[in-house]
C-alpha cells in the first residue's frame, strides 16, 4: 500500500515570491508521482508527473518538482507565484507500472496555496 | 485529448430520491474509471473502481447498494446515489485512466440533498 503526506495544509505567500509545497510518500514498491491542482468547484488538473528518468520534472504554469528517492519526496516548486495560482494542490502516487485495479491513485490531504498582493 | 465530461455540474435533490451522475470519455476508451468523493476542504476519497463490463470494486466502508456504479461501455460510467440523504451531500469526481500512466478527471458534481 502507498501513502502520501502533505505536511502543510496551508501555505500563504506573496505574489512574485517563490513557493515550495512539500510531499512525502511511503511505498514498498516503485511508484509514479503526480501533482494536481484543483480550483474551487472543479475537477483536478495535472500539473506534472514523474514516471522515470530525470528527477527534475517540469510542468505547466511554471511549476516543477524534484523526485528524491532517498528522501521519498516529491516537492513542488515555483520561482514566482501569481495570484491565479491560488488553489488546492494535491500530491498523488500510484504503483508502477500500472496494472489492473491496483493502479489507483492515492492522494495526499492537499495544500491550500494562498497568494496575496 | 483525454477529456472526461461529467454531468451534471451540480444537482439539488430531495431526501429519499435518487440521483445519477454521468462521466463520459470523449476522445478515448476508458477501460477503468474511478469515483471519488470529496468533503469540503478535504482530499479525495476513492469510493470505487469500475472496469468496463464488470462489477465495480468498492473501497472498504462504501455502501455498494447506496452508490451504484455502472460501466456498461468504454465511454460511459455512471454513479447513482440511491435514496439520497443530507449526509450524502458532497462533491463527487470521476477519473479515468487513458494510457498506462495517465489519469484525467471530470469537472465534478456538487450534490446537495435537502
Amino acid at each position: 500500500a502507498q501513502s502520501v503526506t502533505q505536511l502543510d495544509s496551508q501555505v500563504p505567500v506573496f505574489e512574485e515570491a517563490p513557493v515550495e509545497l512539500r510531499c512525502n510518500y511511503s511505498s514498498s514498491v516503485s511508484v509514479y508521482l503526480f501533482w494536481y491542482v484543483q480550483y474551487p468547484n472543479q475537477g483536478l488538473q495535472l500539473l506534472l508527473k514523474y514516471l522515470s528518468g530525470s528527477t527534475l520534472v517540469k510542468g505547466i504554469n511554471g511549476f516543477e518538482a524534484e523526485f528524491n528517492k532517498s528522501q521519498t519526496s516529491f516537492h513542488l516548486r515555483k520561482p514566482s507565484v501569481h495570484i491565479s495560482d491560488t488553489a488546492e494542490y494535491f500530491c498523488a502516487v500510484t504503483p508502477s507500472p500500472l496494472t489492473g485495479t491496483a493502479s489507483k491513485l492515492t492522494f495526499g490531504t492537499g495544500t491550500r496555496l494562498q497568494v496575496t498582493l | 485529448g483525454a477529456v472526461v465530461s461529467q454531468h451534471p455540474s451540480w444537482v439539488i435533490c430531495k431526501s429519499g430520491t435518487s440521483v445519477k451522475i454521468e462521466c463520459r470519455s470523449l476522445d478515448f476508451q476508458a477501460t477503468t474509471m474511478f469515483w471519488y468523493r470529496q468533503f469540503p476542504k478535504q482530499s479525495l476519497m476513492l469510493m470505487a473502481t469500475s472496469n468496463e463490463g464488470s462489477k465495480a470494486t468498492y473501497e472498504q466502508g462504501v455502501e455498494k447498494d447506496k452508490f451504484l456504479i455502472n460501466h456498461a461501455s468504454l465511454t460511459l460510467s455512471t454513479l447513482t446515489v440511491t435514496s439520497a440523504h443530507p449526509e450524502d451531500s458532497s462533491f463527487y469526481i470521476c477519473s479515468a485512466r487513458f494510457t498506462n500512466y495517465g489519469y484525467t478527471f471530470g469537472s465534478g458534481t456538487r450534490l446537495t440533498v435537502v
